[in-house]
């Protein structure tokens, strides 16, 4: 089975603190994803990555910023966090090729205060 | 840029009636459509997808969903519900080449003993 782990479940933080979200998968996979989600809203895509080193703007990347310095690992960062990042940030990863399906870790909530 | 739809954001059934939940998608050419489940504290489970082909698709946990490309949509069933279905339910579309979901908000299901 595919695992995708992230390094918390839960996260207190304090505003202008800077916070790491760890992700990893156990699957070589190629492309690794952060998304936040919030009521109503649903899934918005925040970074994503198909390589080593390389990462692409979703569509809320303002605020974040991503590294993947290992194929297994992308974390996402934030430099100073503020209230309105208060979320559920959700990874998720997926092979190359044509099945497209996105394998999700379990989530971090992150409460900014 | 597509778009997604999920017009019920909160749906409450009775065990053991059926349940369809509606999803809209704004896309040019065929998409690729998804349905995934998130039970509460969970990440997203697929449930099912279409890509190509027989426009009824079947996924796990005794699911279905039809493909209907005249009315640009792709909703969920499942003759009969149980109680541990109560979820929030997420259709997605990809775009950009299989790089991007895009989400749509979400359906949460309730259900009663």
């Amino acid at each position: 089975d595919v695992k995708v782990t992230q390094s918390s479940r839960y996260l207190v933080k304090r505003t202008g603190e800077k916070v790491f979200l760890e992700c990893v998968q156990d699957m070589d996979h190629e492309n690794m994803f952060w998304y936040r989600q919030d009521p109503g809203l649903g899934l918005r895509l925040i970074y994503f990555s198909y390589d080593v080193k390389m990462k692409e703007k979703g569509d809320i990347p303002e605020g974040y910023s991503v590294s993947r310095e290992k194929k297994e690992r992308f974390s996402l960062i934030l430099e100073s966090a503020s209230t309105n990042q208060t979320s559920m940030y959700l990874c998720a990863s997926r092979p190359q090729g044509l099945s497209y399906e996105q394998y999700f870790g379990p989530g971090t909530r992150l409460t900014v205060t | 840029a597509q778009s997604v739809t999920q017009p019920d954001i909160h749906i409450t059934v009775s065990e053991g009636a059926s349940l369809e939940l509606r999803c809209n998608y704004s896309y040019g050419a065929t998409p690729y459509l998804f349905w995934y489940v998130q039970s509460p504290g969970q990440g997203l489970q697929l449930l099912l997808k279409y890509f190509s082909g027989d426009t009824l698709v079947q996924g796990i946990k005794g699911f279905e969903a039809e493909f209907k490309r005249s009315q640009s949509s792709f909703n969920l069933r499942k003759p009969s519900v149980h109680w541990s279905d109560a979820a929030e339910y997420f259709c997605a579309v990809v775009e950009n080449y299989g790089q991007n979901f895009v989400f749509g908000p979400g359906t949460r299901l309730s259900v009663l003993p």
